[in-house]
């Protein structure tokens, strides 16, 4: 067990729709990342947030937002969704925000794994 | 621009057997390069990582892998393969350092334990 929870487990819905995915830092952390794991493009990261405020940006779509709360949690809203979003997506946190992908390990969640109809 | 390619989408070996899951890359910079291990309906964790340091570089549950500059490659070994090995295996390279939106993974090597 990392200590990274994500809720919900599962999310089923429709296109066009919207959908909020909940991650809870481990104890401590203060920095969140998002991934996107699918079967066309593989693990793709997304979005990271330090204490709060963007840090970096990967490939996320402008559909796609998120945002990090002061207690730390963070959630990824995807709106005006396609089929195409039907994915796993991947919550990390790590200690630290600055020195980049692997300087400070990252710990992931189990992820929610989307599907769109 | 960096890449990285997992020369292998499957691999089956034996279980006692020698793994060897092999990943190339290409970068401008001198990069960082991970290997992450996914076991089923789990999320990713850190196996090992090099960062200039040793070019060998061992990992947890007795993995390692060798940064070898002039052919490109950082390929992951393990001396004998135990049945919980089987899981997807994922090479990760990061060519500047401070910058999270530049890590790109690799398309992932499924690793079979044969019993």
């Amino acid at each position: 067990d990392s200590g990274v929870t994500q809720t919900p487990k599962h999310l089923i819905t429709a296109t066009g729709q919207r959908v909020t995915l909940r991650c809870s830092p481990r104890s401590g952390d203060l920095s969140v990342y998002w991934y996107q794991q699918s079967l066309d493009q593989g693990l793709q990261f997304l979005i990271q947030y330090y204490n709060g405020e963007e840090r970096a940006k990967g490939n996320i779509l402008e559909r796609f937002s998120a945002q990090q709360f002061p207690d730390l949690h963070s959630e990824l809203n995807l709106s005006s969704l396609e089929l195409g979003d039907s994915a796993l997506y991947f919550c990390a946190s790590s200690p630290l925000g600055r020195g980049g992908f692997g300087t400070y390990e990252q710990f992931f969640g189990p992820g929610t794994r989307l599907t769109v109809l | 621009a960096q890449s990285v390619t997992q020369l292998d989408s499957h691999v089956s070996v034996s279980e006692g057997t020698p793994v060897l899951l092999r990943c190339n890359y290409s970068s401008s910079y001198s990069p960082s390069l991970f290997w992450y291990v996914q076991h089923p309906n789990k999320g990713l964790q850190l196996l090992l990582k090099y960062t200039s340091a040793a070019t060998l570089v061992k990992g947890i549950n007795g993995f390692e892998a060798e940064f070898k500059k002039s052919e490109t490659s950082f390929h992951l070994t393990k001396p004998s393969a135990h049945m919980s090995d089987a899981a997807e295996y994922f090479c990760v390279v990061s060519d500047q350092p401070n910058r999270d939106d530049k890590i790109i993974f690799g398309k992932g090597t499924r690793l079979h334990i044969l019993p």
